[in-house]
């Protein structure tokens, strides 16, 4: 595709309820990334992946939290027994190269997945 | 910990003038890239300038350019003519070289008056 698709943009959970966000990233793009944006604040890293590979999830918050891209495409975040502090915007980003050899390039964000956990 | 910081939670600036953006960051590698992003309503995050670390010249592009000072660690973005589509929030970023993740600041909301 043209860019970097999330869907659903808008999303209304009741807390406990389990939700998924997902990413298509452009075609091609080796890797992918997921942010977490809190309201009012910069977006925060959550995980990364390199084609089908999960090279870091060290931003994850809990294990309530998992990140798959089984296909090294189409990525999806899911969020089990979903809090009021979840409640934030999903941003995805990918980019062409793969670790190591990212430097300076330049990461194709999507328009995020609000989320809000009531 | 690596940490980067936008002091100015909001600016505002006449339309067609000039406005400043800060940025200071944190780190103690000397291999690393800087960027600015803007983000619109539309959520979606637009890069808007990059600079290479290991470069003593300050990166331009068309009517942005930024203030790279290594030593102090500050890394402030120059909006020359300002219009009014470049209302939006600013936020300045970091990687370090071979890592993956960006590091962002907290974000500056400018608007633009007419």
């Amino acid at each position: 595709g043209a860019g970097v698709s999330q869907s659903p943009r808008y999303k209304v959970a009741k807390r406990g309820q389990d939700v998924a966000l997902r990413c298509d990233p452009i075609s091609g793009h080796v890797s992918l990334f997921w942010y977490q944006q809190a309201l009012g604040q910069g977006p925060e890293f959550l995980t990364y992946f390199q084609n089908e590979a999960q090279l870091d999830k060290s931003g994850l918050p809990s294990d309530r939290f998992f990140a798959e891209r089984p296909e090294g495409s189409v990525s999806t975040l899911k969020i089990q027994r979903t809090q009021q502090e979840d409640s934030a915007v999903y941003l995805c980003a990918s980019s062409l190269l793969g670790t190591g050899e990212m430097g300076g390039e330049k990461l194709f964000f999507g328009s995020g997945t609000q989320l809000s956990v009531l | 910990a690596q940490t980067v910081t936008q002091s100015q939670p909001e600016m505002s600036v006449q339309e067609a003038e000039t406005v400043t953006l800060s940025c200071t960051y944190d780190t103690s590698e000397s291999d690393y890239y800087l960027f600015w992003y803007k983000q619109p309503p539309s959520r979606q995050m637009i890069l808007v300038i990059r600079q290479e670390a290991y470069k003593q010249q300050n990166a331009t592009e068309n009517r942005f350019s930024v203030n790279f000072q290594k030593a102090a660690k500050s890394f402030s973005l120059k909006i020359s003519d300002s219009q009014l589509g470049d209302a939006a929030m600013y936020f300045c970023a970091y990687r370090i070289q071979g890592a993956q993740k960006l590091v962002f600041g907290q974000g500056t909301r400018l608007t633009i008056n007419p």
